[in-house]
């Protein structure tokens, strides 16, 4: 059972165009993280969020918590093609142990 | 620091055969982690362990055997290869909630 889901599953946009990507649960989650995955690599952790409602930004990258701590977003301002990539969330129930998403896969073409 | 590395990068296994996945860390993290990840999903996590000589199940483990001797180390086994175990393996390390991965060893048993 995929207790993460994420949306949409792919998304191929144009250089400059703003998106979001979701991450959704039924669980409640002590902390999530965002992973970011090129291609021939494993993947790279972008950012943790603790608390409900938090919002952490990473340059043209906005993360948020829900309130709940069931969801989490990522919007990216003004995409750029070096943004490509499998993008994961995963959540922890307050141990070392991460549940994974199904993975939004983004194209950002020049 | 090298962080996580696996070897090899690249295997063919036919069907029936035995393999062994290296993966060590130089992070000195007693946690580390064993994941497949198959086309279009995310990462599911077949053992774990949180220190030398503590191993424990994930979401995936049939067919997979782990051992931990030492801190560094962390070898993946499959005794008898199946075409169900074409995957992407990743190994991780982790201290802290934060996980550092590998490149990845990709897999195909035909």
């Amino acid at each position: 059972t995929q207790l993460l889901e994420q949306s949409p599953q792919f998304l191929s946009i144009q250089e400059g165009e703003n998106l979001t990507v979701y991450c959704n649960s039924s669980s409640v989650f002590s902390s999530l993280q965002w992973y970011r995955q090129e291609p021939g690599e494993g993947p790279v952790l972008l950012v943790t969020v603790v608390t409900g409602g938090e919002v952490k930004k990473l340059k043209r990258l906005t993360f948020q918590f829900g309130d709940a701590r069931k969801d989490s977003s990522l919007h990216i301002t003004a995409a750029q093609p070096g943004d490509t990539g499998l993008y994961l969330c995963a959540g922890s129930y307050n141990t070392d142990k991460l549940i994974f998403g199904t993975g939004t896969r983004l194209q950002v073409f020049p | 620091n090298a962080g996580v590395t696996q070897t090899p990068k690249f295997r063919i296994l036919k069907i029936g055969q035995s393999m062994t996945l290296q993966c060590t860390q130089d992070m000195n993290h007693n946690y580390m982690y064993w994941y497949r990840q198959d086309p279009g999903m995310g990462l599911k996590l077949i053992y774990y362990s949180v220190g030398a000589g503590i191993t424990d199940k994930g979401e995936v483990p049939n067919g997979y055997n782990v051992s931990r001797s030492t801190t560094e180390d962390f070898p993946l086994r499959l005794e008898l290869a199946a075409p169900s175990q074409t995957s992407v393996y990743f190994c991780a390390s982790s201290y802290s909630y934060t996980q550092h991965f590998g490149d990845g060893t990709r897999l195909s048993i035909l």
